[in-house]
């Protein structure tokens, strides 16, 4: 069965770097999603993706946070100046469509950011 | 308001025991609702879509009430492999996004 699959599964780093979280969606997929759940809450909604562009972004996805799909596999979250607050679970999800009914979204098993 | 509420939990029940989750959400443009089931630091994987007329899938039975905003999840015949927190979750309106509930946590117990 395909699935999403996310790299690193753990990535620790120090306040003020830039990390790179990377996903490689379901092959037919065409819509990429990232959500954050930070320890203990629930998941959050960061930013949609579809047609090389970003279609919706939560408040949360402010000017440190940046995706793109460099290739035709890979769809990547930036955090360019990472902060303590930034600490979650990161998961990466994608769609085949949406159109109610066919906008399913599965996950991947998420990348545990750490800022120390 | 919050967007999607769900019951707070945790729930503890007996093997074999039928369990009821309840949800509520606010955005009545809301097209789509679903339940994910989550386990200890996992991702959240689909357990089932909501229809309007309902539906079931073995032992999981989805009820969706359009005009009280209200989706529920029941469960029967619990096993231990059951133990979760059950997410309630529906899109966001016209939007793409999903927006997750809070969730509800589920220890079925031998």
């Amino acid at each position: 069965e395909p699935e999403v699959t996310q790299t690193p599964s753990h990535q620790v780093t120090q306040m003020g770097q830039e990390v790179i979280l990377r996903c490689v969606p379901i092959s037919n997929h065409l819509y990429f999603y990232w959500y954050r759940q930070i320890l203990g809450q629930k998941v959050e909604f960061l930013v949609s993706f579809y047609n090389n562009e970003i279609s919706e972004k939560s408040e949360i996805f402010d000017d440190q946070f940046s995706v793109e799909r460099p290739d035709g596999s890979n769809f990547t979250l930036k955090i360019r100046s990472t902060k303590l607050e930034d600490s979650a679970m990161y998961f990466c999800a994608s769609s085949e469509m949406y159109r109610v009914g066919e906008e399913t979204q599965y996950f991947g098993p998420g990348t545990r950011l750490l800022v120390l | 308001r919050k967007e999607v509420e769900q019951d707070p939990g945790p729930f503890n029940v007996p093997e074999g025991a039928t369990v009821a989750f309840n949800c509520t959400y606010s955005n009545s443009a809301s097209q789509s609702f679903f339940w994910y089931r989550q386990d200890c630091r996992k991702e959240p994987k689909l357990l089932m879509s909501v229809y309007s007329s309902g539906n079931e899938d073995g032992r999981f039975t989805a009820q969706l009430n359009r005009a009280s905003q209200y989706i529920s999840l029941l469960i029967r015949d619990s096993k231990l492999s059951d133990s979760a927190t059950y997410l309630c979750v529906v899109n966001g309106g016209y939007g793409q996004n999903f927006v997750f509930g809070p969730g509800t946590r589920l220890s079925v117990l031998p």
